[in-house]
């Protein structure tokens, strides 16, 4: 079955410096790959998606990389700020179905002054 | 902004029992999911929803559970008769077809005693 899963559970950056977080896939078929904001007590929020023929897409402070290669996805955020302390779950869908997503573990990013 | 609702927040009950928890999509959206988040782990799929049926389910929608759109604004999830491992918080999540974007919910935690 699918697998996506997250090469680190927690990550800690200061205040203003760039984050990455990453993302392991191992299902070929996905037809898009998302990222997904999950602050405490709240349902999860979508940042940004990317096409599978895609290998970068960039939003307002935020970059997704998606390697098909090694299956590896990761989320770049410019300059960390404290509202970005959340859990990040990368999700994909896959073509053909409803579009349900299948998310994976998750990484908690805290922000640090 | 428009929003998905659910109700109630918190729902306790006794193991055997059924729960009904409830959802309002945002009024244009075409597609309708739930999800489940056990405390700490990962945000696992349950049900998608489609012009009044559902679309897919995964391994955990079993018998015990149903949805149901009564009317043109809610959809429900119902569990007949709850076990210990039902407890979770469970989202719903809307939207228009042809989109990546699901918005969430807020969530009900159901904790079964």
């Amino acid at each position: 079955g699918e697998n996506v899963g997250l090469h680190l559970p927690t990550l800690s950056v200061q205040e203003g410096d760039n984050s990455i977080i990453n993302c392991a896939y191992s299902n070929s078929a996905s037809d898009y790959f998302i990222w997904y904001k999950q602050e405490s007590g709240k349902g999860p929020q979508f940042i940004i998606d990317i096409r599978s023929n895609m290998d970068k897409r960039q939003g307002q402070r935020v970059t997704v990389l998606l390697n098909k290669t090694v299956k590896h996805l990761s989320l770049q955020i410019a300059a960390t700020q404290p509202g970005d302390s959340a859990v990040y779950f990368c999700a994909e869908i896959t073509s053909g179905s409803a579009r349900q997503l299948t998310f994976g573990s998750g990484t908690q990013l805290t922000v640090l002054p | 902004e428009p929003e998905v609702t659910q109700t109630p927040s918190h729902q306790v009950t006794q193991m055997g029992q059924e729960v009904i928890l409830r959802c309002v999509p945002i009024s244009n959206h075409l597609y309708f999911y739930w999800y489940r988040q056990i405390l700490g782990q990962k945000v696992e799929f349950l049900v998608s929803f489609y012009n009044n049926e559902i679309s897919e389910k995964s391994e955990i929608f079993d018998d015990q559970f149903s949805v149901e759109r009564p009317d043109g604004s809610n959809f429900t999830l119902k569990i007949r008769s709850t076990k210990l491992e039902d407890s979770a918080m469970y989202f719903c999540a809307s939207n228009v077809r042809g989109y990546n974007e699901q918005f969430f919910g807020p969530g009900t935690r159901l904790t079964v005693l």
